[in-house]
């Protein structure tokens, strides 16, 4: 059963649109929740996170929102750039008493291409 | 170069052979973990170190796979009597553990990848 779901395998974006990708979740003991961006033949790179604290977070072109009750969470773009193109995963982790990330749960990933 | 390393990059192996894959953290970083990542899916948890202590475990890793963390520094990860089934991506990633509420990301590698024939 997967826990966190990336229903769009795939998204085509224009330069200089928003792209939004989303991400659902079961599991009610997450509550962190991090968006990585990976090329391919190398590792995921982190983008951005929140915590169940907050519902927004904001760096720069990049903003995840969060909606725990629906359990649902996106990654907004804006303006999205051609270097933007990459494989987005989703991935959460429950949060243990004392600090830390434990293992990440991640979605299957949605592939975004900006179109020029 | 301060980055997670893992060495090999590419590993090509004929089935029923061991493989030993190695993971270098960055070095401020406490916890360690490894995963694997198959074609069309996201990366799936195998195993996490706080130090070199191995705190879990997932169910995908099986008694042919064994990691170890001595000191708490690099780590390596074993494979024995390689499968088909074995042939992915391992990714290696490492994080601080803070006090209180505080949480860091994962820094990930480039992954080893491993072709079992």
């Amino acid at each position: 059963d997967q826990q966190v779901k990336q229903n769009s395998p795939s998204l085509s974006v224009q330069e200089g649109r928003i792209s939004i990708l989303n991400c659902d979740y079961t599991n009610s003991m997450f509550d962190y929740f991090l968006w990585y961006k990976k090329y391919p033949a190398e590792g995921p790179t982190f983008l951005i996170s929140i915590s169940s604290i907050k519902d927004k977070n904001e760096d720069g072109r990049f903003t995840v929102f969060l909606n725990k009750s629906a359990k649902h969470l996106s990654l907004h773009i804006v303006p999205s750039q051609p270097g933007d193109s990459a494989v987005y995963f989703c991935a959460a982790s429950p949060r243990r008493k004392g600090g830390g990330a434990d293992g990440l749960t991640f979605g299957k990933g949605t592939h975004l291409i900006i179109q020029p | 170069d301060t980055g997670v390393s893992q060495d090999p990059r590419h590993k090509i192996t004929k089935r029923g052979q061991n493989v030993t894959f190695r993971c270098d953290p960055i070095s401020e970083h406490n916890r360690l973990y490894w995963y694997r990542q198959t074609l069309g899916q996201g990366p799936e948890f195998l195993t996490y170190f706080q130090n070199e202590a191995q705190l879990e475990k997932s169910r995908l890793l099986s008694d042919r796979f064994s990691a170890e963390r001595p000191k708490g520094s690099f780590s390596t990860l074993e494979i024995q009597r390689t499968e088909q089934g074995d042939s992915a991506m391992y990714l290696c990633a490492s994080s601080r553990r803070t006090g209180g509420a505080g949480v860091t990301e994962a820094f990930f590698g480039q992954g080893t990848r491993l072709t079992v024939v």
